[in-house]
């Protein structure tokens, strides 16, 4: 099946450091990327959707300054996590469709701890 | 965006059938029920779509009422490797170009030995 790979799969940084998360489709051509926050023992949150060539579209209350995201290619989607802050830290997931399937494929996440 | 309600948890014993039902009382027209799975520190894995009536795959059933304001997730026999978080979620497919998943609490299926 399709596959939606993240890396890296976990990263430590400093506070006030810019950590940057890569989201990419394999085999299949996404023009449109989900990303999610989970923090522990929560559910999924939807933070933004990634549309290729255009600017993303947040959620109600996600900084957009503060969560960058790129999405320059059909292949690849980038979150960038500015000025991290230990509440920062979480578990970062995306996802994407190849349009093809009724189904949304989910990478395999991102661990964040920001010191 | 259709809202959905899932019991928190579940317990089960390995070999049982686990019946996990997911309320979703605004369901759209346009809108098909997908269910997921997700282990600790891992993303969310598709199990099975429907739209209505019964679906089945090589790992769950799902079972849609009329009026499609519930759905119930059927996993046969269940092991411990089951044990994890389901996730019902309510949208537009995503060959539809629109949809956008939110996810809900999601329940907390513990298999028991």
């Amino acid at each position: 099946g399709a596959v939606v790979s993240q890396h890296p799969s976990w990263v430590i940084c400093k506070s006030g450091t810019s950590v940057k998360i890569e989201c990419r489709s394999l085999d299949f051509q996404a023009t449109t990327m989900f990303w999610y926050r989970q923090f522990p023992k929560q559910s999924l949150m939807l933070m933004a959707t990634s549309n290729e060539g255009s600017k993303a579209t947040y959620e109600q209350g996600v900084e957009k300054d503060k969560f960058l995201i790129n999405h320059a290619s059909l292949t690849l989607s980038t979150l960038t996590v500015t000025s991290a802050h230990p509440e920062d830290s979480s578990f970062y997931i995306c996802s994407a469709s190849s349009g093809q399937t009724g189904e949304l494929f989910f990478g395999e996440g991102s661990r964040l701890t920001v010191l | 965006l259709a809202k959905t309600t899932q019991p928190i948890s579940m317990d089960s014993y390995e070999g049982q059938e686990v019946n996990i039902t997911c309320s979703h009382n605004n369901i759209a027209t346009n809108d098909y029920i997908t269910w997921y799975q997700q282990f600790p520190s891992q993303g969310p894995r598709f199990i099975i779509q429907g739209y209505k009536t019964k679906v089945t795959n090589e790992v769950a059933s799902l079972f849609i009422p009329a009026d499609r304001k519930s759905s119930t997730l059927s996993l046969p026999r269940v092991s411990l490797s089951d044990t994890a978080v389901y996730y019902c979620l309510v949208g537009d497919s995503p060959t539809s170009g629109t949809y956008k998943y939110i996810f809900g609490t999601g329940t907390r299926l513990k298999v028991l030995a």
